[in-house]
């Protein structure tokens, strides 16, 4: 079955600190990974979209890497602001000939505190 | 900077009642998409649409659900009779292209759907 699971489910870190979130996926086959933003009540933000030969994608203070072999992924979100308090989404696209479809990971709820 | 809009922002319906859920997608965009996020779940995949016809769907979109273009512009969701589980938050997204060649779906803020 076609799955993303991520880790942990929340966090709590301080301002000005890094964290790391995981994503771990059974899709396949595999297109692109992509990271989400998603503000509480609000649509989901693109991060970053990573295809299979990509190991790692910056955007800004966000960093997302690729392991396709063992089917994980990771964000690496550096010197932490109050405003990165989000849920932070793994979505995984299938490679479908022109699907559509991304399955979801179920987020990881991160709240950065003073 | 182009977005993805959704009206209304929040609907209260009553059970078994009709809805129809609006969405403009950035213009140029050609693939639109509907999803859906039960309160402290996951988002979930509905349907995807081009080139006027729905070009994939999920089990959740059922017989009661359909979707339109209208007109150049918009795209809606309608849901015919609906259920207390209906209720939840529904995202309109739209690409450039599918999301399997990497391209990236822009969502819009979501309308809120309330059945009681």
């Amino acid at each position: 079955k076609n799955q993303v699971e991520q880790s942990p489910q929340s966090l709590i870190i301080l301002e000005g600190k890094n964290c790391t979130l995981q994503c771990n996926y059974t899709v396949s086959p595999f297109s692109n990974l992509r990271w989400y933003k998603q503000d509480t009540g609000r649509g989901p933000v693109s991060l970053t979209i990573m295809t299979f030969s990509e190991n790692t994608k910056s955007n800004g203070r966000y960093t997302a890497t690729l392991d396709a072999d063992t089917k994980q992924s990771s964000l690496h979100i550096t010197a932490s602001q109050l405003s990165d308090s989000a849920s932070y989404i793994c979505v995984v696209s299938k490679l479908t000939g022109g699907g559509n479809k991304l399955t979801f990971g179920t987020g990881t709820q991160l709240k950065v505190e003073l | 900077e182009p977005e993805v809009t959704q009206t209304p922002s929040h609907q209260v319906t009553q059970m078994g009642q009709e809805v129809i859920l609006r969405c403009v997608p950035i213009s140029n965009h050609l693939y639109f998409y509907w999803y859906r996020q039960i309160l402290g779940q996951k988002v979930e995949f509905l349907v995807s649409f081009y080139n006027n016809e729905i070009s994939e769907k999920s089990e959740i979109f059922d017989d009661q659900f359909s979707v339109e273009r209208p007109d150049g512009s918009n795209f809606t969701l309608k849901i015919r009779s609906t259920k207390l589980e209906d209720s939840a938050m529904y995202f309109c997204a739209s690409s450039e292209r599918p999301p399997d060649r990497g391209n990236e779906q822009f969502f819009g803020p979501g309308t809120r759907l309330t059945v009681l």
